[in-house]
């Protein structure tokens, strides 16, 4: 059974360019939930994906957007790249609508530098 | 914006002492749940409490729930120098949302 996949596992970028970072879930999930977390600091909420849509979204701009495909896959695009972009970026996967069971299942992550 | 606070922000003790972790949260919850972060890695579920429950055992972790304070507590017994890493506490909101929101951690060494 496999868990949460994301790649690459790591990424370096100039600043104002566009990245795609991957996500596919553990199997059986429907969710998707992606997570930046900067050095020294917990994991913030960017979004969460469900039915192909976005149901829930943190505090960051619109330069940071996503995808859900119909196999539960999801992309995170960042664009017009800052500095303060590089984080390690986490996806979770979990199974939408359990209240209070909500296990959320973390891949490796990515970690991203902005040159 | 953070939910949960772990308390202390870094902990030392010798191998084979217990642990202890505090985190604080602000609103209501479902569940209240704790993972750990080996050097920047993927987050590991350790254990999930919900709101219900006062007390729970997985091995040698033993986490408390107090919703009245809002508080909870993880325990980690005959610590390990595999047990070094960062732990954080997580919790839901009573919206059935299923966002999960993260404290800043508490970095934990185990000295040999």
């Amino acid at each position: 059974d496999a868990g949460v996949t994301q790649s690459p596992t790591h990424l370096i970028k100039t600043r104002g360019q566009q990245v795609t970072l991957r996500c596919s879930p553990k199997s059986g999930h429907d969710t998707v939930s992606w997570y930046q977390q900067a050095l020294g600091q917990g994991p913030q909420f960017i979004f969460q994906y469900y039915e192909e849509e976005e149901r829930q979204r943190g505090n960051f701009p619109d330069r940071f957007s996503g995808h859900q495909f119909p196999n539960y896959s999801s992309e995170l695009n960042v664009n017009a790249l800052l500095l303060g972009d590089s984080a390690l970026y986490l996806c979770a996967s979990s199974l939408f609508g359990q209240g209070g069971n909500t296990e959320a299942f973390f891949g490796q992550g990515t970690r991203l530098t902005v040159v | 914006s953070q939910q949960g606070e772990e308390d202390p922000q870094a902990l030392s003790i010798q191998e084979g002492e217990n642990a202890t972790m505090n985190c604080s949260y602000k609103t209501s919850i479902n569940n209240l749940q704790w993972y750990r972060q080996n050097s920047g890695r993927g987050l590991v579920h350790l254990i999930l409490i919900r709101s219900n429950e006062r007390e729970k055992h997985s091995g040698r972790l033993r986490v408390t729930l107090d919703t009245s304070k809002k508080s909870s507590s993880l325990l980690i017994t005959a610590s390990r120098a595999a047990d070094t890493a960062s732990y954080f506490c997580a919790t839901d909101a009573m919206n059935r949302d299923d966002k999960i929101i993260f404290g800043k951690g508490t970095r934990l060494h185990i000295l040999p």
